[in-house]
């Protein structure tokens, strides 16, 4: 079974510019998360995404990002225009939920790794 | 709010050694516990999970972990550490669902990176 594919991997880009990840869940996972991961730290929550619906985006500076998650399925999350304090790694997650197959264990991607110059 | 701590951002242990990763977890009720591994350039791993059954949880590459409710710990063990251990681990906690309303968000603590000397 194929896990959460993301790209790109690594993006290299000037300030001001913009930049957009994408994002695969597993298969039949109807829950999708986008972590934002500083460098030494722990992950931290940018949005949260059942089926079509973003139902925790408290966390995502909107001002500048934005996230879509067409027909439920894939999702791109962009930054325009990008700062310095963006360059971290962010990772796309999924799970299944719902009542009955909530169990709160995500499945990570390997991250996209963005370093804004 | 719940929360994660974990006590010390970096630890060292000779190949051999007992590994000990600290965890404690601040909630109004018993929440769901995990430990993610991280590897180099890599995205987070499941290591093992605590839903309320036994409270000494077996996890992958022979790491465990034990639920204390009377001390709010998590702390993740294994008996003898491989060079392959080298990581990054994280501690995380989600509330269960039925209590309170669920928020599906899986809460990190800053991490604890392994380093195995030979």
């Amino acid at each position: 079974e194929a896990g959460v594919v993301q790209s790109p991997r690594y993006k290299i880009i000037e300030k001001k510019q913009p930049v957009a990840f994408w994002c695969n869940p597993i298969s039949g996972h109807n829950t999708l998360y986008w972590y934002r991961q500083n460098l030494g730290q722990g992950p931290e929550l940018l949005i949260r995404y059942e089926n079509e619906e973003a139902v925790d985006d408290s966390q995502l500076p909107k001002d500048r990002f934005s996230a879509e998650r067409l027909k439920g399925v894939d999702s791109t999350l962009k930054i325009q225009p990008a700062e310095l304090g963006d360059s971290a790694v962010y990772l796309c997650a999924s799970s299944l939920g719902g009542l009955g197959s909530y169990t709160g264990e995500l499945f990570f991607g390997e991250g996209s790794r963005l370093t804004v110059l | 709010a719940q929360s994660v701590t974990q006590l010390g951002s970096h630890v060292s242990v000779s190949e051999g050694a007992l590994v000990l990763l600290r965890c404690n977890y601040s909630s109004s009720v018993p929440p769901y516990l995990f430990w993610y591994v991280q590897y180099p350039n890599q995205g987070l791993q499941l290591l093992l999970k605590y839903t309320s059954a036994a409270t000494l949880v077996k996890g992958i590459n022979g790491f465990e972990a034990e639920f204390k409710k009377s001390e709010t710990s998590f702390h993740l063990t294994k008996p003898s550490a491989h060079m392959s251990d080298a990581a990054e681990y994280f501690c995380a906690v989600t509330p269960k669902l039925f209590v309170g309303g669920n928020t599906g968000k899986l809460i990190f603590g800053q991490g604890t990176t392994l380093q195995v000397k030979p």
